[in-house]
């Protein structure tokens, strides 16, 4: 079961595009990479997921490099509402026990 | 809407007296899994089940007992909670396979006293 190491916290201005990365360098091959949303007291949400290269939705992109063995959640100008933690999560190759780690916390500031 | 239902939302208890939290996903998910959270310490795996009468430890399953009888609820039992089991617990459930693509209930603030 791939673990991840992410930075505890990120501060970031309005307006600004916020990159946070995810480490597992023990990814395996079926595993997925998934981040989630969550505000306080509140259950995490589902925000993109993906395999390889890049993905994007409407809300964020998510870049993973050839080896898989990071990948960076990008969201664009933030907003006052986008203070939250952000978990990353491998898994789901196969593997249902899952462990999300501490998760990013991120404040952004007017 | 398709949901995770988690009731109650908040519950106070005395040390002993058995309890149940009940989960509900309405998406024909497969997989279920409970989850708490508490200070510091982020989301800790209890249980999972892959499917009906399939159910198996996440890391902190000390306290707890779960069942899946059907494939839509997954209720958590403590039945002689004690006061380090006070948490926020999180149910959710997902598609098998789909690689961590879990929707999750809005919690259950649980205090032991």
């Amino acid at each position: 079961l791939a673990k991840t190491t992410q930075p505890i916290s990120m501060d970031s201005y309005e307006g600004q595009e916020v990159n946070i990365t995810c480490s597992h360098n023990n990814i395996a091959t079926n595993d997925y990479i998934t981040w989630y949303q969550q505000f306080p007291s509140q259950g995490p949400r589902f925000i993109i997921q993906g395999y390889k290269t890049k993905v994007t939705n409407e809300v964020a992109s998510l870049f993973i490099p050839a080896d898989r063995k990071s990948s960076t959640l990008s969201l664009p100008r933030v907003s006052l509402s986008d203070t939250a933690v952000y978990y990353c999560l491998v898994g789901g190759g196969g593997y249902q026990k899952v462990t999300f780690g501490t998760g990013t916390k991120l404040q952004v500031i007017p | 809407e398709a949901q995770v239902t988690q009731n109650p939302r908040y519950l106070i208890t005395v040390t002993g007296k058995k309890l149940t939290v009940t989960c509900s996903q309405n998406m024909n998910h497969e997989y279920m899994s409970w989850y708490r959270q508490d200070p510091g310490l982020g989301l800790r795996q209890i249980y999972y089940s892959m499917n009906v009468e399939v159910t198996d430890k996440g890391d902190v399953p000390e306290g707890y007992k779960v069942s899946r009888k059907e494939k839509r609820n997954f209720p958590l039992i403590l039945e002689s909670p004690s006061p380090n089991q006070t948490s926020l617990y999180f149910c959710a459930s997902s598609f098998r396979g789909q690689g961590g693509g879990y929707t999750f209930g809005s919690g259950t603030r649980l205090t032991v006293v």
